[in-house]
């Protein structure tokens, strides 16, 4: 299994532009995410989808928009790049009971490192 | 294990020491909690995981305790070595729908 995979690995946008994020997994997990970890910040929810055509915000999630059309992706897209969006940016995925219900162990990919100028 | 600002904590040991991360969780509904270790330029990897039916839980050379009477975590690792150098993170299911929450990270830095 290749586990989370996301592309790109870095990417610089100026301030405006319009990017995505793309994130996919081999391992059937229903539960995806996608976090920003900024300096002294830890990992902060951006979006979540707890199964294909479900999605759902997470604690920041303006600026960014997320669609499940398929269970092994979940891409992420900036719809107008500000320099606040300025991050590494990390996508994961496990299992989970369903909606509502406990979230296990979570498989991280190897991140994105996103400059807006 | 709370940063404030930029700066994280940081815990400097010994080659050959144990290591002990605290970390305070926020939410005492939360009924089960990670460890996540992020070596520079990686993603978090999972290093071990207990609910709160259970105040402690033994992996290879690590060992977590909850305390639910004072919403505390902690992480010991025995005989630290070089590659343990990390950021370390605690999560706890309990935001919304069981998202995790995360705390800042400890940094742990391995004298050799």
């Amino acid at each position: 299994n290749a586990g989370v995979t996301q592309t790109p690995k870095f990417q610089v946008l100026k301030t405006g532009q319009s990017m995505t994020l793309q994130c996919a997994q081999d391992m059937n997990h229903e539960y995806m995410s996608w976090y920003r970890q900024d300096p002294g910040m830890g990992l902060r929810l951006i979006h979540y989808s707890v199964g294909a055509g479900i999605t759902d915000q997470g604690e920041v999630p303006n600026g960014y928009n997320v669609s499940r059309s398929t269970t092994e992706d979940f891409p992420l897209r900036l719809l107008s790049a500000a320099p606040s969006q300025t991050s590494v940016y990390f996508c994961a995925s496990s299992y989970s009971l369903g909606a509502g219900t406990v979230i296990y162990e979570q498989y991280f990919g190897p991140g994105t490192r996103l400059t807006v100028t | 294990g709370e940063s404030v600002g930029l700066h994280l904590p940081t815990l400097s040991v010994q080659e050959g020491d144990n290591s002990i991360i605290n970390c305070a969780y926020s939410n005492s509904a939360s009924d089960y909690f990670i460890w996540y270790k992020q070596e520079s330029g990686k993603g978090p990897q999972f290093i071990i995981d207990i609910r709160s039916n259970m105040d402690k839980r033994q992996g290879q050379r690590v060992t977590v305790l909850l305390n639910k009477t004072v919403k505390h975590l902690s992480l010991q690792i025995a005989a630290t070595q070089p590659g343990d150098s990390a950021v370390y993170f605690c999560a706890e299911n309990g935001g919304s729908q069981g998202n995790l929450i995360f705390g800042k990270g400890t940094k742990l830095s391995v004298k050799p």
